[in-house]
């Protein structure tokens, strides 16, 4: 089965710099790739997807990128804010089987 | 907000009970969803119903059992409950039927806790 493998687990950073967030998948099949983020007490929510026949999507200060060759995709945040603090999950899925496999989640504290 | 609705938001409970925690999808989705969240485990898939059917089954316990209505809301059964099974129970639902991978909307989840 598919295994996704997200790094680093805590990422604190000053406000305003840039975060990255890194994952990593097994199954080559895999091309559907969203990100959630997850306020405590919140559901996990979706902030951004790539599928597989495109190399990059931004949306404002979010965006990821894909490396399907090397089987990795990273979440950028650019200019940070304490609001974006919160676990983020990275997931990877393919068509025909829509469970997708979780990350463990990175905890990302934004300092003011 | 997702669109999905779950009930109750808070549940405590007594080792060896049984609870139903509701969830209603997205209006148009066909796909439910059912996870467990612990702080060791991560977001554990449980299992999955698509217009009525189970579709897929991940790390489900015998105890737990689920089901998906007429009206497409499903419901997650926990019985002869324990006190690792105290968790944050999430439903998320898709379109579903399609080849291509979905996208999950998450629901607000229902704490679980067993005493």
């Amino acid at each position: 089965g598919e295994n996704v493998e997200q790094h680093p687990s805590t990422l604190s950073v000053q406000e305003g710099d840039s975060a990255v967030i890194k994952c990593t998948y097994s199954d080559s099949a895999s091309n559907y790739f969203p990100w959630y983020k997850q306020e405590l007490g919140k559901g996990p929510q979706l902030i951004i997807d790539i599928r597989s026949n495109v190399g990059e999507k931004k949306d404002q200060r979010i965006a990821v990128t894909l490396n399907k060759t090397a089987k990795h995709f990273s979440l950028h945040i650019t200019e940070t804010q304490p609001e974006d603090s919160a676990v983020y999950f990275c997931a990877a899925s393919k068509g025909g089987s829509y469970i997708p496999t979780f990350g463990r989640g990175t905890s990302l504290i934004v300092h003011p | 907000d997702s669109g999905v609705t779950q009930t109750p938001k808070h549940l405590i409970t007594a080792t060896g009970q049984r609870v139903t925690l509701r969830c209603s999808p997205r209006s148009g989705d066909l796909s439910v969803y059912w996870y467990q969240q612990s702080l060791d485990q991560g977001l554990q898939f449980l299992i999955q119903y698509y217009n009525g059917e189970e579709r897929a089954k991940g790390n489900i316990l015998e105890r737990f059992s689920a089901q998906q209505f007429p009206d497409l809301h499903s419901e997650l059964n926990l019985s002869s409950l324990e006190l690792g099974d105290s968790a944050l129970y999430f439903c998320a639902s898709s379109v579903g039927g399609r080849l291509a991978a979905d996208t999950q909307y998450f629901g607000p989840g229902t704490r679980l806790t067993v005493l």
